[in-house]
């Protein structure tokens, strides 16, 4: 069965530091998405993107959050400089079909020490 | 906004016991829902779907259904296993929309 992938799984930065989360969504897919969880707590929605393009953001999605499809496979989550509460699991996830099918990648754990 | 609320956990069963996880919403349009499962140190795994009223969707032993009345999608099962411990995560796409808006999780532990 296709999979969302994400690299790496667990990503350990200094506060201040640049991070890059890195996906590959599955082929076929049109819609990708960044949710996060801080531990503990619920799935919060970060960002839509498709067709090159945020299609929707959250609050939570400030001028330090940016994602790029720098290829046809990639989908990035870059956060510029890193705060102590950014710490959390980060998801990926695409979909063939704007709001269904679903499928999430394993996650990536960021640690901000 | 789109909200869900879900039973707070933790939830501990004994094997073989039923389980209830009640799920309310609110979205706009006729929304798709969805339980996610997210068994310990992995991701988000959809467990079933339901995208109109009075669908039931099921896996593995579990079931919901979309229950427009009373705007709820219980999650069911009528035997637990030590396997199925882990948190469940209920959620809803409004009609049209394009994210996932999810609950706080109940986590289940079941024991032998």
């Amino acid at each position: 069965e296709p999979e969302v992938t994400q690299t790496p799984s667990h990503q350990v930065t200094q506060m201040g530091q640049e991070v890059i989360l890195r996906c590959v969504p599955i082929s076929n897919h049109l819609y990708f998405y960044w949710y996060r969880q801080i531990l503990g707590q619920k799935v919060e929605f970060l960002v839509s993107f498709y067709n090159n393009e945020i299609s929707e953001k959250s609050e939570i999605f400030d001028d330090q959050f940016s994602v790029e499809r720098p290829d046809g496979s990639n989908f990035t989550l870059k956060i510029r400089s890193t705060k102590l509460e950014d710490s959390a699991m980060y998801f990926c996830a695409s979909s063939e079909v704007q709001g269904y099918g679903y499928t999430f990648g394993s996650g990536t754990r960021l640690t901000v020490v | 906004g789109d909200s869900v609320t879900q039973m707070e956990g933790p939830v501990t069963l004994s094997e073989e016991a039923c389980l209830t996880i009640n799920c309310t919403y609110t979205a706009t349009g006729y929304p798709s829902l969805f339980w996610y499962v997210q068994y310990p140190g992995e991701g988000l795994q959809l467990l079933l779907k339901a995208t109109k009223a009075d669908d039931k969707g099921s896996n593995k032993g579990f079931e919901a259904t979309y229950r427009k009345e009373t705007t709820s999608f219980h999650l069911e099962k009528g035997s637990v296993q030590v396997s199925d411990s882990a948190v469940y995560f209920c959620a809803v796409v409004a009609g049209g929309g394009n994210k996932l808006t999810f609950g706080t999780g109940t986590q289940l532990k079941v024991e032998l």
